[in-house]
């Protein structure tokens, strides 16, 4: 893995129904790995920061795994609802200072 | 508080035409960085200010492109002779401290070239 992957590009689910999607990135030169939700016309929101190889991260019904060996995060949303509908970013950071490298984000979809 | 506010939210602008994007971070963040997301694409660093030490260009896609923070604060991303491949929503994020964790995003500007 060279750069920041995110899979599935898009996904279209029913209201209550649990999903998650996949964060993979390079495991050297590891320092962070951040979570984003961006809806549409509005800023990128923060959800989660995780450093540690093992980390797990719960915020309501959004949570996060991160795994720094093998290179990889999972964002979980249990029980989806309409406004969980937003694209999701993943970024890991390389060093203490400086910028966040992007996937292209995980477009959800969630219908009533 | 005040969140990142950035302006105009949309700006359309004929090829080679310049273009000013400005970045208002919130008070007292030191860092402030500069990203775009063009069609397909992930969001893509551009440059990164902090306090008053020289800025990180690294990301710039051409020499068309130039970025300053005036006291610290207030950022203007000027893009000059604009082409059509400059369209995308350009995002502006501060954080307290280079080695603070969490960026703060703005709202976008997006910018389209015809």
């Amino acid at each position: 893995i060279l750069n920041v992957e995110q899979s599935p590009q898009s996904l279209h689910v029913q209201e209550g129904d649990s999903t998650n999607f996949t964060c993979s990135f390079p495991s050297s030169n590891f320092y962070a790995l951040h979570w984003y939700r961006w809806e549409t016309a509005k800023s990128p929101e923060a959800l989660f920061v995780m450093t540690l190889n093992g980390d797990e991260k719960k915020k309501g019904r959004i949570s996060a795994t991160l795994n720094t060996k093998e290179g990889y995060s999972y964002l979980y949303i249990k029980g989806s609802q309409p406004e969980d509908s937003a694209t999701y970013l993943c970024a890991r950071r390389t060093g203490s200072q400086g910028n966040l490298i992007f996937g292209k984000g995980t477009k959800l979809s969630v219908k009533p | 508080g005040a969140g990142v506010s950035q302006s105009p939210s949309n700006k359309v602008t004929e090829k080679g035409k310049d273009v000013e994007l400005r970045c208002d971070p919130i008070s007292g963040h030191t860092a402030l960085y500069w990203y775009r997301q063009s069609l397909g694409q992930g969001l893509e660093f551009l440059i990164y200010f902090q306090g008053n030490s020289a800025p990180d260009k690294s990301g710039l896609p051409s020499d068309r492109f130039s970025a300053e923070r005036t006291g610290g604060s207030v950022s203007t991303l000027t893009i000059q002779r604009t082409q059509q491949e400059d369209s995308a929503v350009y995002l502006c994020a501060s954080s307290l401290a280079p080695g603070s964790y969490e960026q703060y995003f703005g709202p976008g500007t997006r910018l389209t070239v015809t």
